[in-house]
């Protein structure tokens, strides 16, 4: 079955932890991406990568960190600069950056306590 | 700033009513216009695309959306809802003249009552 593969579902971090999120694609897709979507923002971009080893930021980037070294995975580290780390966090992938149609993996739930 | 609106952020409906949620972008010139649904417990999907040709884009499940170019909008439609259509939809956008980078809309959270 091809798709994208998000782990773990749920993770709770302490205030001041780095946590990393796992992000792996079967799809041969070029292009990936990390949005945050909270309630009534929609999703917002916080980083993508059209090509290994080169991404670049989004709209919310500030906190955040990724890095591209295989086509097939694109781990986000939320770091502990981020001053608001709880949120659902989706990966997704297209064939091109700007082909259009996305395909998300199930997401990362983060809890801050 | 680009963007996208949607209107309504919770709808709720009964079974067999009719559907229309609202999109509105804020870009000019040429457009992609998306759909996405999550239901409950399951990742993003796509519903619908528009690209170009016909502005009436038929998607999954009896849903449709229509492009008016003048309006800057992209609503999406059904007549007759049902309780599987729980689920929050997203309207999105990308525009050449935004590198082409996907643009969501806040999310329009769909109720259905048995």
């Amino acid at each position: 079955d091809g798709g994208i593969t998000q782990s773990p579902k749920y993770l709770f971090r302490k205030e001041g932890q780095n946590v990393t999120l796992s992000c792996e694609q079967n799809l041969n897709h070029d292009a990936m991406y990390w949005y945050r979507q909270d309630p009534g923002q929609g999703l917002r971009l916080i980083y993508y990568s059209q090509i290994v080893n080169d991404f670049q930021k989004g709209d919310i980037a500030e906190g955040y960190s990724v890095s591209r070294e295989k086509k097939e995975s694109f781990p986000l580290t939320v770091t502990s600069a981020q001053k608001n780390p709880t949120a659902f966090y989706l990966c997704a992938s297209s064939i091109q950056q700007g082909a259009g149609e996305l395909f998300f993996g199930e997401g990362s739930r983060l809890t801050v306590l | 700033a680009q963007s996208v609106s949607q209107h309504n952020h919770h709808v709720i409906l009964s079974e067999a009513a009719s559907l229309e949620l609202g999109c509105n972008y804020s870009y000019g010139g040429t457009v992609n216009l998306f759909w996405y649904v999550q239901y409950p417990g399951q990742h993003l999907q796509l519903l619908l695309k528009y690209f170009s040709g016909d502005p009436l884009v038929k998607g999954i499940k009896g849903f449709e959306a229509e492009f008016i170019k003048s309006k800057f909008s992209f609503n999406l439609r059904k007549p007759s809802v049902q309780w599987s259509d729980t689920a929050e939809y997203f309207c999105a956008v990308n525009a050449n003249n935004a590198g082409n980078m996907l643009t969501f809309g806040g999310g329009t959270r769909l109720m259905v009552k048995p």
